[in-house]
């Protein structure tokens, strides 16, 4: 089974801030990855597929980067609204599976 | 707009089948281009993947969980069902039901989530 490493797993920032979270698969996985928010009592929401792709109606201070084993999600400009927990997920080999988890707080 | 809920009982015994339900809207589980999934997550922790289902009925399980685990899917209905045998404290978790793509991938709409707690 491919594991996922988030890091960092927990982040404190300010509005306003530039916020890189990354993660790393174990064996290579091409593009097959995407991003997740998350809020407390809510449904994840997916931000970014295929690595690097928006997902529509994401606002484009989300993007994403990487290839083969390393990923990273940028938050170019932290909104109040962004403080959430964030997944990264494979779907390259089964079974697929997420990342632990990137808790952004307010600072 | 795709819409899925979940719904099911809130509260299993140990050693018993849990058992859910995915009602979709908006959209037809018989769609060539989606697969569909369950997920959950134990209170205050990470998402497992546990499977999915295509509309022919072909599943693919998560190892970890593959001998208890059935998913199964009615067309006539447009849902499809989550079974998990033989459950336990460890099982207790809100489990959600998800569309896969087959061009833009996983996840891209979710139900909002039931909490199944395993208690006696």
């Amino acid at each position: 089974d491919i594991q996922m490493t988030q890091s960092p797993s927990s982040l404190s920032a300010s509005v306003g801030d530039r916020v890189t979270i990354t993660c790393r698969a174990s064996q290579g996985i091409r593009n097959d990855l995407g991003w997740y928010q998350q809020k407390p009592g809510k449904a994840p929401k997916r931000l970014i597929y295929a690595a690097s792709s928006l997902q529509s109606g994401v606002p484009s201070r989300f993007s994403g980067s990487g290839s083969g084993t390393e990923f990273t999600l940028t938050i170019s400009s932290l909104q109040p609204e962004d403080f959430a927990t964030y997944y990264c997920l494979q779907h390259n080999n089964y079974p697929y599976s997420f990342g632990q988890g990137t808790k952004l707080e307010i600072k | 707009q795709v819409q899925l809920q979940e719904s099911g009982p809130g509260l299993v015994k140990p050693s018993e089948t849990l058992s859910l339900t995915c009602t979709v809207s908006g959209g037809s589980v018989s769609s060539g281009s989606y697969y569909w999934s369950w997920i959950r997550q134990p209170p205050g922790k990470g998402l497992e993947w546990i499977g999915y289902i295509y509309y022919s009925g072909s599943t693919n399980y998560n190892s970890s969980l593959k001998s208890r685990v059935t998913i199964s899917v009615d067309t006539s209905k447009n849902q499809f069902s989550l079974k998990l045998s033989s459950v336990t404290a460890a099982d207790t978790a809100v489990y959600y039901c998800a569309r896969d793509s087959a061009v833009t991938g996983p996840f891209d709409s979710w139900g909002q989530g039931t909490l199944v707690t395993v208690s006696s």
